[in-house]
């Protein structure tokens, strides 16, 4: 029973275009979300997170849609730069815990 | 300030041998958890420990799965007779406080099960 999901396994966009990372989730207890982002050979690294009484979080290049009704958020990334390029996780959390959800990543690759 | 320090970075055992991983958190980081990622996969939470303490072991497989974080030292995660199915990237990660949310992760450990 996968509560986080990532339903787009791949992603390809132009540099300088925008990147749109979407998740959707099914456990609407689930009160904090976050994107971590993982190069090869690496830990995740955090990225932006977004709290559920929000329903956008800005942070530079980056920004974060939630969607309460609709159990849904995703990921800007505008301008794309090829440095973008790695796996992107969204994970989700609730009553301020530490365990996270996370779904199975989309990988991003920015083409120059 | 080094970050949270995994090792060894890639192991290989056997069938029926025993894998050890280490993780030392970050400075200062009191709570350290431990994930898995199955290839093609993303991670599923396994055990969240403080010192000399398991809090939450929910995500821990019922049998040869064991861990630990000692007064003194880094946290341990066990695997007793390991199994092809076992073969993963075992992630660490640590926070200061529990409810912080934003965990901050070693770069793994490669386990191959031949």
């Amino acid at each position: 029973d996968q509560q986080v999901k990532q339903n787009s396994p791949s992603l390809s966009v132009q540099e300088g275009r925008i990147s749109i990372l979407n998740c959707d989730y099914t456990n609407s207890m689930f009160d904090y979300f976050l994107w971590y982002k993982k190069y090869p050979a690496e830990g995740p690294t955090f990225l932006i997170s977004i709290s559920s009484i929000k329903d956008k979080n800005e942070d530079g290049r980056f920004t974060v849609f939630l969607n309460k009704s609709a159990k849904h958020l995703s990921l800007h990334i505008v301008p794309s730069q090829p440095g973008d390029s790695a796996v992107y996780f969204c994970a989700a959390s609730y009553n301020a815990g530490n365990m996270l959800t996370f779904g199975g990543g989309t990988r991003l690759m920015v083409k120059p | 300030n080094a970050g949270v320090m995994q090792n060894p970075r890639h192991l290989v055992r056997r069938r029926g041998q025993e894998a050890r991983l280490r993780c030392s958190p970050m400075k200062g980081h009191s709570h350290v958890y431990w994930y898995r990622q199955l290839p093609e996969e993303g991670l599923k939470f396994m055990v969240y420990l403080q010192k000399e303490n398991i809090i939450d072991e929910s995500g821990m497989p019922k049998e040869r799965f064991s861990a630990e974080f000692p007064k003194e030292g880094p946290s341990i995660l066990r695997i007793q007779q390991v199994v092809r199915g076992d073969s993963a990237a075992y992630f660490c990660a640590s926070s200061r406080f529990s409810g912080a949310n934003v965990l901050t992760f070693g770069a793994g450990s490669r386990l191959t099960v031949l």
